[in-house]
């Protein structure tokens, strides 16, 4: 079945970098795109990053553009979101996401970001 | 940027219909889904590409797009459906995917 498991959240202070992992099993890792979702606490979700199958080309929302990277490694079944210059509106769960039927569908458990001095 | 409206709150007793809406400027052009998510858990897609379900999704769950809204209706609404509903869609260029601010569904 599928499984995604994100890693790599924590408490960070402002202006400092954090890298979220997303590993993958249970599906072909190489043949679909790939989000990431947060939502700060109490609060909605927010789409933050997509990645093609492929990772030839990538998405970000105006949010975290400039800031943040999507990445994967298909040997590795894995997705990533490198998180540069953190601000404390980034605090929040991150999910990754694999995309079907047009849509995040497969989602993660999360993973929590605390952006705080 | 590119947004989705949604309602705060919608409130039904058990046995009615639940009728959320979702508005956005792009909603002719592009499809609306709808994702169910409940305390403490990730979102499930419960409609894509407008009105379609899932499999496994109930069938009192339904869909539909007019102009420039999306609806998802629950006919028949369940205590089990108390959640936050949220749509998701894609502006014009495609490139940016948003959801809707989200809808509290209470029944009771």
């Amino acid at each position: 079945q599928v499984q995604l498991v994100e890693s790599g959240g924590g408490v960070v202070q402002p202006g400092r970098s954090l890298r979220l992992s997303c590993e993958a099993s249970g599906f072909t890792f190489s043949n679909y795109d790939m989000h990431w979702v947060r939502q700060a606490p109490g609060k909605g979700l927010e789409w933050v990053a997509l990645i093609w199958f492929d990772g030839s080309n990538k998405n970000y929302a105006d949010s975290v553009k400039g800031r943040f990277t999507i990445s994967r490694d298909n040997s590795k079944n894995t997705l990533y979101l490198q998180m540069n210059s953190l601000r404390a509106e980034d605090t929040a769960v991150y999910y990754c996401a694999r995309e079907d039927h047009g849509g995040p569908y497969y989602w993660g458990q999360g993973t929590l970001v605390t952006v705080s001095s | 940027s590119y947004e989705l409206t949604q309602p705060p709150s919608v409130s039904v007793s058990p046995g009615q219909t639940a009728r959320i809406t979702c508005s956005g400027d792009a909603l002719p052009k592009k499809y609306a889904y709808w994702y169910q998510q409940k305390s403490g858990q990730a979102p499930v897609l419960v409609i894509y590409e407008d009105s379609k379900r899932p499999s496994g999704i109930p069938e009192r769950f339904s869909g539909s797009s007019s102009g420039t809204m999306a609806t998802l209706t629950i006919s028949g609404a369940q205590v089990e459906d108390e959640a936050d509903y949220y749509c998701y869609s894609t502006d014009t260029s495609g490139d940016h995917r948003v959801f809707g601010g989200g809808t509290k569904l209470t029944v009771l």
